[in-house]
């Protein structure tokens, strides 16, 4: 069945450094994955998005990397700071339909200071 | 403005109880989805509707489970005779367009149940 999953349950990080979050799918046919940000006691929150068609998509701080031949989905976010402390999620979605979306079980990013 | 609210943030409930949970999704939105996060876990799909239909349910993970969205704005799903495993924080979401590129969903800030 379809399943989007990650590596890694936690990732401790030193302020200012980059942060890299995995994630492995099992679906070869999915063709949209989207990343989401979970503070506590908030719902998900949109950061990055990618198409299968593509294998990297930029954005402010954050970089989203595509293996298709792999399954992987990769999250980088540069010179990391305490607001980003929360839960990531990775997830797929169909894209041009008003389709539920399937999420991995997320990793949790904690910030040294 | 205004995003997807829910309410209550917060339910308590015995065993056994019925409960109600609302959805109040962006105006104009056509589509709103149910969404239930175990703790530690990603949350997962329950049911969908376009406007007041519902047109997937597969999700709901017994007959206990009912949503509704009558007026094709607001929601409520309401659990009957609650069950301890039904504890979870309950996500609403909605999108503005019935399909087409991207099709962002909006979540709410969930109510979180705990069946006791």
């Amino acid at each position: 069945g379809e399943s989007v999953g990650l590596h890694l349950p936690t990732l401790s990080v030193q302020e200012g450094d980059n942060s890299i979050i995995n994630c492995a799918y099992s679906n070869s046919a999915s063709d949209y994955f989207i990343w989401y940000k979970q503070e506590s006691g908030k719902g998900p929150q949109f950061i990055i998005d990618i198409r299968s068609n593509m294998d990297k998509r930029q954005g402010q701080r954050v970089t989203v990397l595509l293996n298709k031949t792999v399954k992987h989905l990769s999250l980088q976010i540069a010179a990391t700071q305490p607001g980003d402390s929360a839960v990531y999620f990775c997830a797929e979605k169909g894209y041009s339909s008003a389709s539920k979306i399937i999420f991995g079980s997320g990793t949790r990013l904690s910030i040294r200071p | 403005g205004a995003g997807v609210s829910q309410s209550p943030r917060y339910k308590v409930a015995k065993r056994g109880q019925d409960v109600a949970l609302r959805c109040d999704p962006i105006s104009g939105h056509v589509s709103l989805f149910w969404y239930q996060q175990a703790l530690g876990q990603g949350p997962e799909f329950l049911t969908y509707f376009q406007n007041e239909a519902q047109l997937d349910k597969s999700g709901l993970p017994s007959d206990r489970f009912f949503a509704e969205r009558p007026e094709g704005s607001v929601s409520t799903l309401k659990i009957q005779r609650t069950q301890q495993e039904d504890s979870a924080v309950y996500l609403c979401a909605s999108s503005l367009a019935a399909g087409g590129p991207r099709n962002e969903q909006f979540f709410g800030p969930g109510t979180r149940l705990t069946v006791l």
